[in-house]
């Protein structure tokens, strides 16, 4: 929707792996998001960019960090990934206070 | 800590009947909106209702503001199947600009 794309949909990995999510949009937005979302929990906001090389951190960020080189991709990398990073990650894009547009979602999982 | 909470959690009713969530929030806003998400996909933004608007309608639904009780309702007429999923709700928590934060939101179930 919205000409978002998140890849991988699925991942199974191991604690202490590295884990980058990608999330590539192609309507030339200028924000771009990082929510995960567990149960009892809704929606929370690990990180967002406000522009190429732009980015600050939202209400869960510890243990996460992101890049944004190109104002289309902006990555999500987990350095040494921990089971209570399982969850299913979206990205989500906007122009300022506009309404957010998501992607549907990485499942991710860590053993 | 969540801005926006969903009251009920869950409601299951019948297909042809109203369905209504609440939500109440913290923080002054200047907007407060609502999502929904079917099964295994990303939110799709519903309707937008500024700080200063009281009542707005799109469509089956219809959504209203109080910012004095800090709450607001979102009411689905005639509900069909197709609308079982989950609703949210969603605030800029006074920032004015593009950072939302969402409410745990309420599961819809509508019977055939």
């Amino acid at each position: 929707d919205a000409g978002i794309t998140q890849s991988p949909r699925h991942k199974v990995t191991e604690t202490g792996t590295p884990v980058t999510l990608r999330c590539h949009q192609t309507e030339n937005h200028r924000y771009m998001y990082w929510y995960r979302q567990d149960p009892g929990h809704g929606l929370r906001l690990i990180h967002y960019s406000y522009g190429v090389k732009d980015t600050d951190k939202g209400e869960v960020s510890d243990g996460y960090s992101v890049s944004r080189s190109k104002t289309e991709d902006f990555l999500l990398t987990l350095e040494s990934a921990t089971s209570s990073q399982t969850s299913v990650y979206f990205c989500a894009i906007s122009e300022s206070d506009q309404p957010q547009h998501f992607g549907d979602g990485t499942r991710l999982s860590i053993l | 800590s969540q801005q926006g909470e969903e009251d009920p959690q869950a409601l299951s009713i019948q297909e042809g009947e109203n369905a209504t969530m609440n939500c109440s929030y913290k923080t002054s806003i200047n907007n407060l909106q609502w999502y929904r998400q079917n099964s295994g996909r990303g939110l799709v933004h519903l309707i937008l209702i500024r700080s200063n608007e009281r009542e707005k309608h799109s469509g089956r639904l219809r959504v209203t503001l109080d910012t004095s009780k800090k709450s607001s309702s979102l009411l689905i007429t005639a509900s069909r199947a197709a609308d079982t999923a989950s609703y949210f709700c969603a605030t800029d928590a006074g920032t004015g600009g593009f950072k939302t934060i969402f409410g745990a939101g309420t599961r819809l179930f509508v019977k055939a």
